[in-house]
């Protein structure tokens, strides 16, 4: 079945600085790809659309500045939060429609953001 | 964002004993999905029903898809402490998944 490679599985940085996170789809090609936050006991939350080749569509109330998303092939999307503050530590958990499986969605096996 | 109302948003029971999750919107749905979620991991796809009137059965669990394509339940029977996890129901409204608030089940033995 499709796989979605999420990395890191956990990152612990200070406040104020910056962390990246990959979303890569291993065996198919994804024009769009996902990014959700889930914070503890809670659901995922949309945060926004990531298109290859153009700019994302965020949901309503995420900052655009502040949670930076490129979608630069087809197989890698990233997901940079900027100065980061101790309210962004969260799950965050990347999606991707696979064509070859009717674009079914697939998640990754999600990153657990922990700002100090 | 639609917003999907699941229900209940725990629950906690003891070994085969049955249970009903319930997931409903307004908006009607391209399909839905139900996921199951364990901590510190992505969700897992259970099922997908597309069809209004649909029913899919995965061993214990039966999901059925509301006529009008706006709501859907799924039932475990006789559920097992290995059920324990949170389970999403997700709607598709064409462009992205949006997720109900999740239903948090614990079964113990």
């Amino acid at each position: 079945g499709a796989v979605v490679s999420q990395h890191p599985s956990w990152v612990i940085c200070k406040s104020g600085t910056s962390v990246k996170i990959e979303c890569r789809s291993l065996d198919f090609q994804a024009t769009t790809m996902f990014w959700y936050r889930q914070f503890p006991k809670q659901s995922l939350m949309l945060m926004a659309t990531s298109n290859e080749g153009s700019k994302a569509t965020y949901e309503q109330g995420v900052e655009k500045d502040k949670f930076l998303i490129n979608h630069a092939s087809l197989t890698l999307s990233t997901l940079t939060v900027t100065s980061a503050h101790p309210e962004d530590s969260s799950f965050y958990i990347c999606s991707a429609r696979d064509p070859g499986h009717n674009y079914g969605y697939t998640f990754g096996s999600g990153t657990r953001l922990t700002v100090v | 964002t639609q917003l999907l109302e699941q229900s209940p948003q725990f629950l906690s029971i003891q070994e085969g004993e049955n249970l009903t999750v319930y997931c409903n919107s307004s908006s009607v749905f391209s399909s839905l999905q139900w996921y199951r979620q364990e901590p510190g991991e992505g969700p897992v796809l259970l099922v997908t029903v597309v069809t209004g009137g649909e029913v899919k059965k995965l061993k214990r669990l039966t999901f059925q898809f509301g006529d009008a394509r706006k709501d859907s339940s799924l039932h475990i029977t006789a559920a097992q402490p290995g059920d324990t996890g949170l389970y999403l129901c997700a709607g598709d409204f064409g462009y992205a998944l949006n997720f109900g608030k999740g239903t948090s089940l614990l079964v113990t033995p």
